[in-house]
């Protein structure tokens, strides 16, 4: 069965320190994988994606993504936390190509202290 | 270019009523997409569209209906609603492999 697991339910960072939202998969081919962050009140926005290639990818806004394909984990990380990071992030799967529909976590809602 | 666009923001229905959201998009995508997120559940897809003509059902397409007469609107019904119809509803629409999100419509069934 396809499925994205997102352990972690609510983090809580102090601004400045070091950020770490885990994502794990199952996927029956080789799939694409994508971070989404979700700020109160608004829709999605893409931060990053992987397809291929390079197993470490940078996004917007500071954050990157490990793809590990041995542990079908896709990571999100950013060195130094800001306030304006507080939001739900959301790690995503998709087939390859363009066709397809997207299977999405539960979510990470990430607080930050000051 | 405004993107995707879903209205209205905010609704409340009574059980039994009807409504439909309203979801259009300026891009010219083909793909479009329904989702629902509810607390601690993420988002899961109601339904999609790969074309103008051609819907298809996701994962929780039950008191769901679409359509599909043009590229730019997917619109969602509700013919009957349902408390457990109260949830977050988001469309989406994807050039490639990129989905782009609209803001979302609240929507509380008493």
């Amino acid at each position: 069965a396809q499925s994205v697991t997102q352990p972690d339910i609510h983090i809580t960072v102090s601004e400045g320190a070091s950020l770490e939202l885990r994502c794990n998969y199952s996927y029956g081919a080789t799939p694409y994988l994508f971070w989404y962050v979700q700020s109160p009140g608004q829709g999605l926005q893409l931060l990053l994606k992987y397809f291929s290639g390079d197993t470490l990818v940078q996004g917007i806004k500071g954050f990157e993504a490990e793809f590990k394909r041995s542990q079908s984990s896709f990571n999100l990380r950013k060195p130094s936390v800001h306030w304006s990071d507080a939001a739900e992030y959301f790690c995503a799967v998709g087939p390859q190509g363009s066709q397809g529909n997207l299977i999405f976590g539960k979510g990470t809602k990430l607080s930050v202290k000051p | 270019n405004a993107g995707v666009t879903q209205t209205p923001k905010f609704r409340i229905l009574k059980i039994g009523q009807s409504m439909t959201l309203q979801c259009t998009q300026d891009m010219n995508h083909n793909y479009m997409y329904w989702y629902r997120q509810d607390p601690g559940m993420g988002l899961k897809l109601i339904y999609y569209s790969v074309g103008a003509g051609i819907t298809d059902k996701g994962e929780v397409p039950n008191g769901y209906n679409v359509s599909r007469s043009t590229t730019e609107d997917f619109p969602l019904r509700l013919e009957l609603a349902a408390p457990s119809q109260t949830s977050v509803y988001f469309c989406a629409s994807k050039l490639g492999t990129e989905a782009f999100f609209g803001q979302g419509t609240r929507l509380t069934v008493v």
